[in-house]
């Protein structure tokens, strides 16, 4: 069975700091990867998706994640995150014939000013 | 145009009550998906529907059921509810059921189980 692991629950940043949060996942077939972000009181909608080709993608409002197959991880990263930035994030991963995803349990960003 | 809109927003019931969620999908998607999200399991799949057909189940007991009418709308149904399905019950759309779909998800129905 998949799984998908987010080992930090927590991280506050200042603003313009870096971010990196990891992600890993355990199906060793085929995957697509996705980061999924809740902004507070909204829906969940994606930032970006990993399928094929360039192990780094680039999504929305200047995240990027880079795919590392040896290593089973996809890791979300943002040079200089911004106060609108602070959400929860959610890696998600499905075995590439289905669209049921598999999440990890989220990290919630708080970024401060 | 219109998002994915899960009716109602707020429900609460009494143990062994049953409740039925309601999910409109985007028009022309094709495939919808039910979420359950709680602070200690996160999101978990519950199922997918495709052209009225359940394509995909999670492990959820057999109190959960769904289904998909010709419209594409897709209700989901809890029977002899436990205070344990107390929780967040996301709905998502896509316009097909292929691993590369992009996801739509609505605002979710907040079930308290009293």
């Amino acid at each position: 069975a998949q799984s998908v692991s987010q080992h930090n629950h927590h991280v506050i940043l200042s603003e313009a700091a870096s971010l990196e949060l990891g992600c890993n996942y355990s199906y060793g077939g085929t995957v697509n990867l996705f980061w999924y972000v809740q902004y507070p009181g909204q829906h969940l909608q994606l930032l970006l998706k990993y399928f094929s080709g360039d192990p780094l993608v680039k999504g929305i409002k200047g995240f990027e994640a880079e795919f590392i197959k040896s290593k089973f991880s996809f890791n979300l990263r943002k040079p200089s995150v911004q106060w609108s930035d602070t959400a929860e994030y959610f890696c998600a991963s499905n075995t590439g014939t289905a669209s049921k995803l598999t999440f990890g349990t989220g990290t919630r960003l708080q970024v401060t000013l | 145009k219109a998002g994915v809109t899960q009716t109602p927003r707020y429900l609460i019931k009494t143990r062994g009550q049953q409740v039925t969620l309601s999910c409109s999908p985007i028009s022309g998607h094709r495939s919808v998906s039910w979420y359950q999200q709680t602070p200690g399991q996160g999101l978990q799949f519950l199922f997918e529907y495709f052209s009225e057909t359940q394509r995909n189940k999670g492990n959820f007991p057999g109190r959960f059921s769904g289904r998909q009418f010709s419209n594409s709308r897709s209700e989901m149904n809890v029977s002899t509810l436990e205070l344990g399905d107390s929780a967040l019950y996301l709905c998502a759309s896509s316009l097909g059921t292929g691993g590369y779909e992009k996801l739509f998800f609505g605002s979710g129905t907040q079930l308290s189980v009293l």
